[in-house]
């Protein structure tokens, strides 16, 4: 079966602080690793890291995939309150389909 | 807002009913996902659609049903509800052009389900 986990699975930081979210993975198929930010109710979609291209950035984000060691990392630079959200981390994976398995997600609180 | 619409909002009802909650993609998406979301155990998959077709299947008790239709809208049956059930219920869809099916998915608002 399919895994994913993260830890912490929930973090408090100060404003201006940098965090780094991690996420671990065991799944048959390996096609792609995904961040999303979750606030209110819909996840959004932060980054899609492949095989061709471990490393992606936007602006205060930014994630690295490691193939190797199975794991990813988001990282989050000077963080703001509009950070705080929880952060779930989704595998793609599967030979004929091509499903999302979810972690449980970091809650971040980014206190003034 | 990710294009994809869920309704309703919210679902009231009682143990032992059959409630519908419906999904339309983004436009173009062929690509459907249903999630359950519940508060200790994370996003759970369900099931997939692509183009009309199940997909792929997670954990979905044999009391939830799913299709999608013609149209790619899709449905999420639950019957003979229980109070475990309650929970916020999502629906994703993503666009699998050619031979890149590394997609990212996008939700819907999700559906509050609560079983009374």
């Amino acid at each position: 079966e399919d895994k994913v986990v993260q830890s912490p699975l929930s973090l408090v930081v100060h404003e201006g602080d940098t965090v780094t979210l991690n996420c671990s993975y065991e799944v048959t198929n390996f096609r792609s690793l995904l961040w999303y930010k979750q606030e209110k109710k819909a996840p959004t979609f932060l980054f899609m890291l492949t095989s061709s291209g471990i490393e992606k950035k936007s602006g205060r984000l930014s994630s690295i995939l490691d193939k190797k060691e199975l794991s990813s990392i988001l990282n989050i630079t000077a963080t703001q309150t509009g950070d705080s959200a929880i952060y779930l981390c989704a595998v793609g994976s599967g030979a004929g389909s091509y499903q999302l398995t979810f972690g449980k997600g970091t809650k971040l609180s980014v206190i003034p | 807002d990710s294009g994809v619409t869920q309704t309703p909002k919210h679902l009231i009802t009682a143990t032992g009913q059959r409630v519908t909650l419906r999904c339309s993609p983004r436009s173009g998406d062929l690509s459907v996902y249903w999630y359950q979301q519940s508060l200790d155990q994370g996003l759970q998959f369900l099931i997939q659609y692509y183009n009309g077709e199940e997909r792929a299947k997670g954990n979905i008790l044999e009391r939830f049903s799913a299709q999608q239709f013609p149209d790619l809208h899709s449905e999420l049956n639950l019957s003979s509800l229980e109070l475990g059930d309650s929970a916020l219920y999502f629906c994703a869809s993503s666009s699998m052009k050619g031979t890149d099916l590394n997609t990212e998915a996008f939700f819907g608002q999700g559906t509050r389900l609560t079983v009374v």
